[in-house]
């Protein structure tokens, strides 16, 4: 079965340093990871992938996130966080192997700069 | 440009009443989501179609129906509202399944009292 875990509810930051979302993933095959990010009242905006290749993906708004397979991680970074950055930020999966064609969701981490 | 659109957003149902929640898509996608959010649960999908023609159930389908009506149409249809049933919901498409983004609607809130 597939899964995603988001250890973290909230994530506190000040502005201009470096943030860290975690995600850790749980599959049978390959994986395909997103990340996506949800704004007060907005639907779901499409951040990064992660599919094949390189394992440091780089994505909209200046984040990226590294892809490390051995610890089953996914975690979304920028080197230098705003004000509006703070956000409900969502990892997902789609495991490859079962062919199921949908995304399975973390429970969100709450990202809040603090200016 | 579009995107995705939800039709309502808001919205409060007795208890026992039926309603229809639309979403149309203007990007030519072959798949469409509906998922629900609940506090401290993320997004779970409720049912999906992989292409037009074609439903299936996702994690929590139970007291509800869909319909795909078209390639840019993808309806979602409470027949019998419980209070169970209250929270935000969203529609989605994507090109080619689970294999590109999502790209999402602004989302539902439903209220059953």
């Amino acid at each position: 079965a597939q899964s995603v875990a988001q250890p973290e509810d909230q994530v506190n930051v000040a502005e201009g340093n470096p943030l860290t979302v975690k995600c850790t993933y749980s599959v049978s095959g390959n994986p395909y990871l997103f990340w996506y990010v949800q704004y007060p009242n907005r639907g779901l905006q499409f951040l990064l992938k992660y599919i094949t290749g390189d394992n440091l993906v780089k994505g909209s708004y200046g984040f990226e996130a590294e892809f490390n397979k051995s610890q089953t991680s996914f975690h979304l970074k920028k080197p230098s966080a705003l004000v509006s950055d703070s956000a409900l930020y969502f990892c997902a999966v789609r495991d490859l192997q079962t062919g199921a064609n949908n995304l399975f969701f973390g429970t969100g981490t709450r990202l809040t700069v603090i200016p | 440009n579009a995107g995705v659109t939800q039709t309502p957003k808001f919205q409060v149902l007795k208890t026992g009443q039926s309603m229809t929640l639309q979403c149309a898509q203007d990007m030519n996608h072959n798949s469409m989501y509906w998922y629900r959010q609940d506090p401290g649960m993320g997004l779970r999908l409720i049912y999906y179609s992989a292409s037009e023609g074609t439903t299936d159930k996702g994690e929590v389908p139970n007291g509800y129906n869909v319909s795909r009506l078209n390639k840019r149409e993808f309806s979602l249809r409470l027949e019998s509202a419980a209070p169970s049933q209250t929270s935000v919901y969203f529609c989605a498409s994507s090109e080619f399944g689970g294999l590109t983004e999502a790209f999402f609607g602004q989302g539902t809130r439903l209220t059953v009292v």
